[in-house]
Parts: structure tokens; sequence; C-alpha cells
């Protein structure tokens, strides 16, 4: 199956910094997504981004298909952004990476 | 819409004990998925259906665990016997394309 990785495996942030998380994977894929986990369980889809770049409010997410890679920009952190982020790959059948875990500190 | 609605929320059973998990989708969703989540191996897909026809069940863990889907609206997720070892946090998502969109979970614990 596809290998996913993802970089760094923790993150500690102070309130209103920038952060970048990246996402490795392994072979071409038709979908790649991210997704928050927060600290009550939730999986939170994010982004949709096979290609190219997209924003929404603070986040915003690039992947380069013919690198194989993607980057999740955090902007301005708040503590309502600390849980866990999943980059997963594939195409129906979805690979997840082991994780980011974030930890933003007031 | 709702979202993806999982119940129940929170199982605790006995070992041997049959769980059966339930799931239904967001309407108009034609792919339906089913993850489980643990410390040891992370998020790992279990089964999916396309227009409620299983397509690849090849993480299912083994002859215990069985999914069905009678119909759009409805999945489940039975396992039997129930084991300690399948104790963890069990995901259904559905799609209408490649997009995944996952329910709330239900947390298993098997004593």
């Amino acid at each position: 199956g596809i290998q996913v990785e993802q970089s760094p495996p923790d993150l500690i942030l102070q309130e209103g910094a920038n952060s970048t998380l990246r996402c490795n994977f392994s072979d071409s894929v038709n979908n790649l997504q991210w997704f928050h986990q927060n600290p009550w369980g939730q999986l939170i889809n994010l982004f949709y981004i096979p290609s190219g770049t997209k924003q929404n409010g603070r986040l915003s997410a690039t992947t380069v298909a013919t690198e194989r890679y993607s980057l999740l920009y955090i902007s301005s952190s708040q503590t309502t952004d600390s849980g866990v982020y999943f980059c997963a790959v594939g195409a129906y059948k979805l690979s997840f990476g082991a994780g980011t875990t974030v930890t933003v500190r007031a | 819409d709702a979202g993806v609605i999982q119940s129940p929320r929170h199982e605790v059973t006995e070992m041997g004990q049959e769980v059966t998990l339930r799931c239904k989708p967001i309407s108009g969703h034609d792919y339906l998925f089913w993850y489980r989540q643990t410390m040891m191996r992370g998020l790992e897909l279990l089964i999916y259906f396309n227009n409620n026809v299983p397509i690849d069940d090849s993480g299912m863990p083994e002859d215990r665990f069985s999914a069905k889907m009678p119909n759009a609206s409805f999945s489940t997720l039975k396992i039997q016997p129930s084991e300690p070892r399948d104790s963890a946090v069990y995901f259904c998502a559905s799609g209408g394309g490649y997009e995944q969109y996952f329910g709330p979970g239900t947390r298993l614990t098997v004593t």
C-alpha cells in the first residue's frame, strides 16, 4: 500500500504563531485529504486537495503531486487548533499517516 | 444535513458477547467506509461499500468481523464473539466521490 509520512510528530506553539505541517507519500494519488482530530476525538474534514492550493480562513494547504508531498499551514494559531492533524491519501481506500500532534498554548 | 450518524457512541461489553455498531451515512452519498482507530495501529480501513455492495473487505481483521449495508441509509458492523483486543474507536465515513466525511465514532471497550 501507499506509505504516508507526516512531520513533525509533535508541535508545540504559542498562541498567535504560524506553523507548517508536512505529508510525504510514496505513490501518485487521486485523493489527498487533511483532517483535524479534536481533543474529543471527532475527525473534521479540513481539505480535499489532490493537487494545487486551497485556503479556508487561517488554514491553507498545498499539494505538489509530482513531488509527492503536501503542506498544511496554520496561521495565527489559536488554542482551538490543538489536536492531531492527519494526512490521508489513496483513492477510495485511504491510507492515513501517523499524524502531527499540535498543542497551542495560551 | 445531520452528517454521518453512528450509534451507540460508547459500548462496554464482556468478552464473548456480540457487538453491533450502526451507521447512517449522509443522504446522497454512495460510498460508505468503516475504520478502526487504536493507539498501536492508528486509523485503518476495515471495509468499504459502493451502492450498498462491499467493494474491499481486505482490512477486516478476521471472520469474527462482518459488515452489511442492507440499504443506502444504513450499515452495520458486527463483531461476534468480541475479544479485549477489539477495543478501539470505530468510525463510519461516507462520501459522494473521493472526499470522505466521518461520523463521531463508537468507542468500544471489551472487558
